[in-house]
């Protein structure tokens, strides 16, 4: 299996503009998590999906911020307008009773 | 919500010693613990996990041992080796997990 795989790897933007981040998880998970990691405040969840229905998205910083799994494959995250203070790194992870698979991460510049 | 509390923040060892990071949780309901071991520029990957009917598991260099009574669980890295230098973060939780702040582990050759 090629794990959970994250694009882009890196995305720099100016302010204002829509971003997307995309994750397709491992196949057979039945969960799936998108975190954020800055320094300031470690990893935070952001929103996760069981069976591609949203169960938890208490994490989403604000309105600016959609996501979406229209089917076991796939996932986006989306900011939109995006913000400086929307820089950090985001991970996707996938799970089947147990511990997550992470992605190796997208790396967001907004400036 | 559960509150993951994770020390020490940095720790420092010569090669070959031991390496212990703890932490503490909140929710009595947690049945699921988790280690991740960070590298740079890569997502966190899990190294070792824990489930509440069990005190104690071991695989070689690495065990975890847990006491759901006082709440608090303990990474425990023997022998240690300059490719274990990472930050390692803790969870705790059920279907999802909250992360302690991570521990910069640095061993020293």
């Amino acid at each position: 299996d090629a794990g959970v795989i994250q694009s882009p790897r890196h995305e720099v933007t100016e302010m204002g503009q829509e971003v997307t981040l995309r994750c397709k998880p491992i196949s057979g998970h039945d969960y799936l998590f998108w975190y954020r990691q800055t320094m300031m405040r470690g990893l935070e969840l952001l929103i996760y999906f069981n069976n591609n229905v949203p169960i938890d998205d208490s994490g989403m910083p604000e309105d600016r911020f959609s996501a979406k799994m229209p089917n076991a494959s796939f996932s986006t995250l989306k900011i939109q307008p995006s913000e400086p203070r929307d820089s950090a790194v985001y991970f996707c992870a996938s799970s089947y009773r147990g511990g997550y698979t992470f992605g190796s991460g997208t790396r967001l510049t907004v400036v | 919500g559960e509150n993951v509390e994770q020390h020490p923040s940095t720790l420092s060892v010569q090669e070959g010693d031991s390496a212990v990071i703890k932490c503490t949780y909140s929710d009595s309901a947690s049945n699921y613990f988790p280690w991740y071991k960070q590298e740079l520029g890569k997502g966190p990957q899990l190294i070792i996990d824990i489930r509440s009917n069990v005190g104690e598991k071991k695989d070689q260099r690495i065990a975890v041992t847990l006491n759901k009574t006082a709440k608090h669980f303990s990474l425990h890295i023997t022998e240690t080796q300059p490719e274990d230098s990472a930050v390692y973060f803790c969870a705790a939780g059920g279907n999802q997990f909250y992360f302690g702040t991570g521990t910069s582990l640095t061993v020293i050759p």
